[in-house]
């Protein structure tokens, strides 16, 4: 079965620190891989997706995702974390049996001063 | 400014009386599509369209409606709800299905 894990609810790093978020996926055929931010109350933003070819993916606000085929995992990552990155996160695969996306749980980060 | 915007933001209905929830983008997108977000559930896809007066069913359909008979618009409509329908409700917007979606700022619904 299609589908996408978060293993963690919420993620605490302090400010200036890098953070992760970790994403793993099942999917048939090539992998299509997103990661989107919700800010409180507001709706979703797109960050940065994975289709081919680098397996170091760079998007908006400084993240990165890395692509890692062997371990099917697509995690987000962030040099040094600001306040502002405080957020829930969404990793989605699209399912290519129909184009719809799989959503993860989402994740919470909690960045603090 | 390229968006997708959804009204009401926020809406408290009574039970059995029909809602639209308007859905409207401006960046001449092909896909459009309808989700749910509730606290522990994450994102469900309610329906979704690849394109004008073509429309699917996507994880929980049950109890809603959709049409497309415009590429801009994609209206949401309960036609009788019920407190099981009190969620936070997006529509997005895509090129095709490549799936970097843009979304409306989300529709707050409770039903008592």
């Amino acid at each position: 079965a299609q589908s996408v894990a978060q293993p963690e609810d919420q993620v605490n790093v302090a400010e200036g620190n890098p953070l992760t978020v970790k994403c793993t996926y099942s999917v048939s055929g090539n992998p299509y891989l997103f990661w989107y931010v919700q800010y409180p109350n507001r709706g979703l933003q797109f960050l940065l997706k994975y289709i081919t070819g680098d397996n170091l993916v760079k998007g908006s606000y400084g993240f990165e995702a890395e692509f890692n085929k062997s371990q099917t995992s697509f995690h987000l990552k962030k040099p040094s974390a600001l306040v502002s990155d405080s957020a829930l996160y969404f990793c989605a695969v699209r399912d290519n049996s129909n184009y719809q996306l799989i959503w993860g749980a989402g994740t919470k980060l909690i960045i603090k001063p | 400014e390229a968006q997708v915007t959804q009204n009401p933001r926020y809406l408290i209905t009574v039970t059995g009386k029909k809602l639209t929830v308007t859905c409207s983008q401006n960046m001449n997108h092909e896909y459009m599509s309808w989700y749910r977000q509730d606290p522990g559930l994450g994102l469900r896809q309610i329906y979704y369209s690849m394109n004008v007066e073509v429309t699917d069913k996507g994880d929980v359909p049950e109890g809603y409606k959709v049409s497309r008979k415009e590429k801009r618009n994609f209206p949401l409509i309960l036609e009788s709800p019920s407190p099981n329908q009190t969620s936070l409700y997006f529509c997005a917007s895509s090129p095709g299905g490549v799936g970097n979606y843009t979304f409306g700022s989300g529709t707050r619904l409770t039903v008592v």
